[in-house]
């Protein structure tokens, strides 16, 4: 099983800033990451997949990079709405496995 | 409109079974690879289970293969997820999640998930 990892665990900032999410694979996923969006009492939302291509619908300030192992989730200009619980998840091999989250509160 | 709604989830005893279903609408549901994937209270996420568009291909976590059964009925737009020998740590929301036809999209729509609690 692929193991997720997620960096840092919490994420505290101020709207307008810039934030920066990690996520690292326990072994090779070409692109085939995803990254979803949680809000309290909410189910997850689809925001990134293939690693770098912003799903339906999802603002452009969310930008996701990397391959292979490292990946990164960017914020380029955090808004309100976006404090909130953030899953990279993997479907190279299954099971598709996910991170455990980082969350990204208000400072 | 695409809609996901779940329901089944409750109460179950550990050892006890519970059936959940989801019904698809506003879109070619036989289209569709369909999943469940849980969420235990204030922990992250875990897909389960999941199935090919035509039913032909399932697969599982080890954690509830042998336990759990993922099935389609593509008549009537729903997936299921019948859990026998539930135990204490299967309590969690459970979403049920559609893939995209395009290849690279998974979970691109949510359910809003159903709760399910085992203890005695």
């Amino acid at each position: 099983e692929i193991v997720m990892t997620q960096s840092p665990a919490t994420l505290s900032m101020s709207p307008g800033e810039r934030v920066t999410l990690s996520c690292r694979a326990s072994q090779r996923i070409s692109s085939y990451l995803a990254w979803y969006q949680q809000k309290p009492g909410q189910a997850p939302r689809l925001l990134i997949y293939g690693a770098s291509t912003r799903a339906t619908g999802i603002p452009a300030r969310f930008s996701g990079s990397g391959s292979g192992t490292e990946f990164t989730l960017t914020i380029s200009s955090l808004q309100s709405e976006d404090f909130a619980v953030y899953y990279c998840q993997q479907h190279s091999n299954w099971p598709w496995t996910f991170g455990q989250g980082t969350k990204v509160d208000i400072k | 409109e695409v809609q996901l709604v779940e329901f089944g989830g409750g109460l179950v005893q550990p050892g006890g079974s519970l059936r959940l279903s989801c019904a698809a609408s506003g879109f070619t549901f036989d289209s569709h690879w369909m999943n469940w994937v849980r969420q235990a209270p204030g922990k992250g996420l875990e897909c389960v289970a999941s199935i090919k568009y035509d039913g032909t291909e399932k697969s599982y976590v080890d954690s509830v293969r042998g336990r759990f059964t993922i099935s389609r009925d593509n008549a009537k737009n729903s997936v299921h997820l019948q859990m026998n020998s539930l135990r204490v740590e299967d309590a969690a929301v459970y979403y049920c999640t559609r893939d995209g036809v395009a290849p690279g999209i998974y979970h691109d729509y949510w359910g809003q998930g159903t709760l399910v609690t085992v203890s005695s």
